[in-house]
């Protein structure tokens, strides 16, 4: 299982949105709801963002939104804050029974 | 409070064994799937295993199918993961992870480095 392809960086200043993309395949974006998002700050443990694609767990922002189309799931974060700069990963459930995580986006606050 | 102590990580030499432990306390590990995922030195998670509420249903990462096996006693709270053949890519933090959907939590990961 080859990980979900993620850009490697986007950047945009602070006030502004941003979308990370994560690509997967039809055996695991494409098949199921189970994308999750997940954030993560230097030398911290990842922090759950966004599950089922779309759903925020209680205490997330509601600048985190996400989608999905096809075999692509999508973050998107809006009025970026310097908070928000971090290293953000994707994971999804595969047919395989497995899961699989992104390459991760590096997102720069300018 | 909830929380997942992972232990037993450490210095080891390829070709060698490890088991790590992970000992939850604040919630009933009995009720939740539970993940392994790695992180080496400056990468991304790696997601490894997963073992459901029982331990009758457990999957493998296919990159580690073989060398690794999870398992879980839910009467000590506690999951395991052993890790045979150990080679220097499966150097990393290694966590385990409450669910990976709504009921996530993460525990303080253990660090196994393989090295001789």
């Amino acid at each position: 299982q080859s990980a979900l392809t993620q850009p490697a960086s986007v950047s945009a200043s602070p006030g502004q949105s941003i979308t990370i993309s994560c690509t997967g395949t039809s055996s695991d974006i494409g098949a199921y709801k189970y994308v999750s998002w997940f954030q993560q700050h230097p030398g911290k443990d990842p922090k759950l963002l966004i599950f089922d694609v779309n759903i925020r767990p209680s205490g997330i922002s509601d600048r985190f939104s996400g989608s999905k189309s096809g075999n692509t799931a999508s973050l998107t974060i809006t009025g970026l804050l310097a908070d928000d700069e971090a290293d953000y990963y994707c994971n999804a459930f595969t047919s395989s029974f497995t899961h699989v995580f992104g390459t991760g986006t590096k997102v720069t606050v300018l | 409070e909830v929380q997942l102590m992972a232990s037993g990580g450490g210095l080891v030499q390829p070709g060698g064994s490890l088991t790590v432990s992970c000992a939850a306390s604040g919630f009933s590990l009995s009720s939740y799937w539970m993940h392994w995922v790695r992180q080496a030195p400056g990468k991304g998670p790696e997601w490894v295993s997963r073992i459901n509420q029982d331990g009758s249903m457990i999957n493998y990462a296919e990159s580690v199918k073989g060398r690794l096996t999870t398992s879980r006693d839910n009467a000590k709270n506690t999951v395991f993961l052993q890790i045979n053949s150990l080679r220097a890519d499966d150097t990393g933090v290694y966590y385990c992870v409450r669910d990976l959907r709504e009921f996530n939590y993460w525990g303080q990961g253990t660090l196994v480095t393989v090295s001789s």
